[in-house]
């Protein structure tokens, strides 16, 4: 397996346009993270998945955000409309949870988000 | 929710020295404690993990203990090379996983 697919790997975007975050887990990996990285505020959970449906999005800022998973192999993180707090580098990790039992996550290599 | 403290928040060692850090973690459901070491422009890579019916754990020159009771784990490096050098996080998962700071680890040649 190729691990984690993240895409864009940059993106450079203005004030007030929308921006989509793209990530793609582990094959037969049934839960899905999304992370947010800044010198600030360290790793913060914004969203997670299992099984496709959202459990917890607590972490995530505002409603500007907004995540979804339409199948086992694809999650999106869009913004709308971003500002330049925006800014940081956006994690997507995935991993197997079988019953009690948890497995390690597995992170891609991130998006580096730059709203100017 | 889960809360995580990690120290120290940098950690300079000469090559050769142990490093050690800690972390603490508020939700005793927490059953899950990985460890991962980030090196810069790339996403967290895991190096070692921890279940909660485990006290200890080795993995060559890399050790995880797990006290439940007072919800404390720390992650141990032995005879640190400079190739240590980087950010490590804890992190403590029941059904979500948060991360603690992070600890820049710098060995000095």
């Amino acid at each position: 397996d190729a691990g984690v697919i993240q895409s864009p790997r940059h993106e450079v975007t203005e004030m007030g346009q929308e921006v989509t975050l793209r990530c793609k887990p582990i094959s037969g990996h049934n839960s899905l993270f999304w992370y947010r990285q800044t010198m600030m505020r360290g790793l913060e959970l914004l969203i997670y998945f299992n099984n496709n449906v959202p459990i917890d999005d607590s972490g995530m800022p505002e409603d500007r955000f907004s995540a979804k998973m339409p199948n086992a192999s694809f999650s999106t993180l869009k913004i709308q409309p971003s500002e330049p707090r925006d800014s940081a580098v956006y994690f997507c990790a995935s991993s197997l949870v079988a019953g009690a039992s948890n497995t390690e996550a597995f992170f891609g290599q991130g998006t580096r988000l730059t709203v100017v | 929710g889960e809360n995580v403290e990690q120290h120290p928040s940098t950690l300079s060692v000469q090559e050769g020295d142990s490093a050690v850090i800690k972390c603490t973690y508020s939700d005793s459901a927490s059953n899950y404690f990985p460890w991962y070491k980030q090196e810069l422009g790339k996403g967290p890579q895991l190096i070692i993990d921890i279940r909660s019916n485990v006290g200890e754990k080795k993995d060559q020159r890399i050790a995880v203990t797990l006290n439940k009771t007072a919800k404390h784990f720390s992650l141990h490096i032995t005879e640190t090379q400079p190739e240590d050098s980087a950010v490590y996080f804890c992190a403590a998962k029941n059904n979500d996983m948060r991360f603690g700071a992070g600890t820049r680890l710098t060995v000095k040649p």
